[in-house]
Formats: structure tokens, C-alpha cells, sequence
């Protein structure tokens, strides 16, 4: 059980276009979701978090324009690059926090997924 | 505010050998403590935890202890399988509960050979 997935694994895209990946918890409800953006050699940064049917709260320095996100379901959050450029190339992983579980809320992560804007 | 620190990697060893991965932090309040491990393909998956000091975390063969006077929490195996090669990284959360966020390490790669 506690399974994440996110889709796509891996995307290619041009400089300006716009690109979803979506994240799904399959076995359990999650209330809140977090992104996070890995460089190579880099720890996971935590962009955001989500909460299910209210805004997204964005850690300082992430412009959330740019990286807009969705949790419009318990099982369902949506990051949206928006006007992708080079720079925004990275792997890109969401995780799941299991709703009203115990003291610890441990989050389960999917497996990434690979971003490279040509 | 939090930070954690890896040691610097990556890491080969031969199947059986003992295996130490360092991680230290720094944080404000008292942290909880963990490994996550990232098997090939797939998702971090949580190896073991620590939420106060002197505490122990042990999973699967692999053990750490909370130490809050080196602000360490440093990953050991006696025998290390070629199954352990995976992506481990440390980190911290300084609060347990609904609103609680993880922080870190760079992450390190351990590849076991047979």
C-alpha cells in the first residue's frame, strides 16, 4: 500500500511551451502533497506545498506563476510549468501525505519525473 | 535554519562489507530524523527514523542513532547485499505533525558488488 505515481516518467518539450505532470496517490487519500525539484548531485528542494481544495503555499523563491499547482482531489495534484525554458530542466518529484494518520505524517514519494525543455 | 550534510559520494563496496554513511545537521528546535532510500526506477521509501535524541531507527539491517551533542545521525550496516545499491539521503523535519516538512541531504550513491 501508500503507492505514488506521477505521469509522465520522462517529458521533452520546446523553450515556451507548457508542460503538466500529474501525481496520484493509488491506494489512499492524500490531503496534502508536496513538490519537489532535484538537480543532478543536489538534494530534493521542496517548491511547494499542497493542500486539497485551497491554494498552494510556495517556498520562497519559487514563482508560482511559473509552477502552477493543482489539488483538486484527494488522490490528484497537477504541476503545470508554465512557458518552459532550459532552465526549468530538472527532475521533478511530488510525494503524498496519507490523511489523518498518527503523530508522524510520513510522506510517500513517486518516482520522478524528467523534465528537459530544449 | 535547517540544513543537513552528507558525506560525499559515491560509494562501492564489496558484498558483506560494513557500510557507514555519514549525515550530520544543523536545525533549529528538535528535529526528527531520517533515511530515505531510492532504489533504481522508483520512489524514496523511508529506511528508517529517530525523533529524539539517543533514539535508534533500524530497518532491514541498517541502523542509526540520533546523536544531539554531534548532531549526527550517521547510517550503518554490519553486512551490506548487492540489493542495498541504491540512492541514500538523510534528512530532518523540525516539526512532526500535519504541517511538518522534510529537509535534505544531497543524497549518496552506494553500489555493492558481488
Amino acid at each position: 500500500g501508500a503507492v505514488v505515481s506521477q505521469h509522465p516518467s520522462r517529458v521533452i518539450c520546446k523553450s515556451g511551451t507548457s508542460v503538466k505532470i500529474e501525481c496520484r496517490s493509488l491506494d489512499f487519500q492524500a490531503t496534502t502533497m508536496f513538490w519537489y525539484r532535484q538537480f543532478p548531485k543536489q538534494s530534493l528542494m521542496l517548491m511547494a506545498t499542497s493542500n486539497e481544495g485551497s491554494k498552494a503555499t510556495y517556498e520562497q523563491g519559487v514563482e508560482k506563476d511559473k509552477f502552477l499547482i493543482n489539488h483538486a482531489s484527494l488522490t490528484l495534484s497537477t504541476l503545470t510549468v508554465t512557458s518552459a525554458h532550459p532552465e526549468d530542466s530538472s527532475f521533478y518529484i511530488c510525494s503524498a501525505r496519507r490523511s489523518g494518520t498518527g503523530i508522524y505524517y510520513e510522506q510517500f514519494f513517486g518516482p520522478g519525473t524528467r523534465l528537459t525543455v530544449l | 535554519g535547517n540544513s543537513v550534510t552528507q558525506m560525499e559520494g559515491p560509494v562501492t563496496l564489496s558484498e558483506e562489507a560494513f557500510l557507514t554513511i555519514n549525515c550530520t545537521y544543523t536545525a533549529t528546535g528538535y528535529p526528527s530524523l531520517f533515511w530515505y532510500v531510492q532504489y533504481p526506477g522508483e520512489g524514496l521509501q523511508l529506511l528508517l527514523k529517530a525523533t529524539k535524541a539517543d533514539d535508534k531507527g533500524s530497518n532491514k539491517g541498517f541502523e542509526a542513532t540520533y546523536r544531539k551533542e554531534t548532531t549526527s545521525f550517521h547510517l550503518e550496516k554490519g553486512s551490506v547485499q548487492v540489493s542495498d545499491s541504491a540512492v541514500y539521503f538523510c534528512a530532518l523535519s523540525t516539526y512532526t505533525g500535519a504541517n511538518s516538512k522534510l529537509t535534505f541531504g544531497k543524497g549518496i550513491t552506494l553500489s555493492v558488488r558481488p
